[in-house]
């Protein structure tokens, strides 16, 4: 089985700087999908980023990029240019490659972005 | 945009009702699935269905039942409610391809007493 594991639960930083939110995995797969959400005080989850598991490359989305790490099993996602807006819990997911599409979801990391 | 919408944002119930939580999406999306929020343990999977009338157990099923008699909906049912059940639920949908980003509702926080 997978597990996702977020070993922040909470992190504060002021506008404008730069944040990065730590993501470990564990999985005996060789491919599958990696995932940042977002959960604002709406409650609404919003895709922030997504990463393949065969693609080298971090997946980047304009403030959002990724670090991943796949020999290490880690996947961080950092923030640049904080801003109030991205005061959210944050949460890495894992899906498999194959059979049900079903996200593993960590334990979530509560970030506030402080004026 | 899809909308996936959740009947009741708080729900509060009885220890022993039955409780039916109902979630519906508007894109027709072949997958739909209901997860529990915690703190502490971020979210778990208790039932997903891939197609109508059909259904898996997540990694929490026990004490809990689903229905998807039509595409759009999805409901999760509680057959006897414990206190243990208090909890915020999240219904969410996706389409039937490899790793579709998930649509989620606004959640129901359900508080049993």
């Amino acid at each position: 089985a997978q597990t996702v594991t977020q070993s922040q639960p909470e992190m504060s930083v002021q506008e404008a700087e730069t944040v990065t939110l730590s993501c470990t995995y564990d999985t005996s797969e060789s491919n599958y999908y990696l995932f940042w959400y977002k959960q604002p005080p709406s409650r609404q989850m919003i895709l922030v980023i997504r990463q393949e598991a065969y693609k080298q490359q971090n997946a980047t989305e304009n403030r959002f990029s990724v670090n991943f790490q796949k020999a290490a099993k880690s996947f961080s996602l950092k923030i640049s240019d904080s801003q109030l807006g991205d005061t959210a819990m944050y949460f890495c997911a894992f899906m498999k490659d194959q059979g049900a599409q079903k996200l593993v979801f960590g334990q979530g990391t509560r970030l506030t972005i402080n004026p | 945009d899809v909308k996936v919408t959740q009947s009741s944002r708080y729900l509060v119930k009885r220890t022993g009702e039955k409780v039916f939580l109902e979630c519906v999406q508007d894109m027709d999306h072949e997958n739909m699935f209901w997860y529990r929020q915690d703190p502490g343990l971020g979210l778990r999977l208790i039932y997903f269905s891939y197609d109508v009338k059909m259904k898996e157990k997540g990694d929490i099923p026990e004490g809990y039942s689903v229905s998807r008699e039509k595409k759009e909906r999805f409901s999760l049912i509680l057959e006897s409610a414990s206190t243990n059940q208090t909890s915020m639920y999240l219904c969410a949908s996706s389409l039937g391809g490899v790793a579709e980003k998930l649509f989620f509702g606004s959640g129901t926080q359900l508080s049993v007493l």
